[in-house]
């Protein structure tokens, strides 16, 4: 397996442009999750889906961010509209299983740039 | 869910000595990880020790698990400048998994 693929790896915008990150898992995952690093904040966990099911939300900063996992090996994160405060490394991750056993594969991160 | 809080936040040591890196937490747990980031990288997955454990070796790694204090350490020995990074415990008890500041390990070559 290839890992866990994100694209765009690095994306410059600006501020009040749709900002869409993608995310494939590895196959048979059956857990993803969507985190955001910065300096200031660490990492966050803003969401995270079971069997393509969101099951919390609470991490996400505000109604400009959604989520959305169609299938079992794809999904988007999207920032509408984005603002310079939304700059980070967002990661996606994978895992199979739950109840704090799940061994997490992160992706290599894409780099958002808002000006 | 719950954070772990690493300690120290940063730790600069020599090549060759070891590094020990502390996390604790607060609420009951069905295991612990320990995960490692490089710069510009996603975070890595070291090791995964579980609550009925006290410690748990791999390769240069050993991690200790005290449920007692809610403790976990993390001894890398013979330390190489390519342990440079960041490192992170993740305490686990059910599938929201958060992570905590983490500690920068920096090794002097």
């Amino acid at each position: 397996d290839a890992g866990v693929i994100q694209s765009p790896r690095h994306e410059v915008t600006e501020m009040g442009q749709e900002v869409t990150l993608r995310c494939k898992p590895i196959s048979g995952h059956d857990y993803l999750f969507w985190y955001r690093q910065t300096m200031m904040r660490g990492l966050e966990l803003l969401i995270y889906f079971n069997n393509n099911v969101p099951i919390d939300d609470s991490g996400m900063p505000e109604d400009r961010f959604s989520a959305k996992m169609p299938n079992a090996s794809f999904s988007t994160l999207k920032i509408q509209p984005s603002e310079p405060r939304d700059s980070a490394v967002y990661f996606c991750a994978s895992s199979f299983g739950g109840s704090g056993a799940n061994v997490l594969t992160f992706g290599a991160g894409s780099r958002l740039t808002v000006l | 869910s719950q954070q772990g809080e690493e300690d120290p936040q940063a730790l600069s040591i020599q090549e060759g000595e070891n590094a020990t890196m502390n996390c604790s937490y607060k609420t009951s747990i069905n295991n612990l990880q320990w995960y490692r980031q490089n710069s510009g990288r996603g975070l890595v997955h070291l090791i995964l020790i579980r609550s009925n454990e006290r410690e748990k070796h791999s390769g240069r790694l050993r991690v200790t698990l005290d449920t007692s204090k809610k403790s976990s350490s993390l001894l890398i020995t013979a330390s190489r400048a390519a342990d440079t990074a960041s490192y992170f415990c993740q305490p686990g008890a059910n599938s929201k998994l958060t992570f905590g500041k983490g500690i920068t390990l920096s090794v002097r070559p």
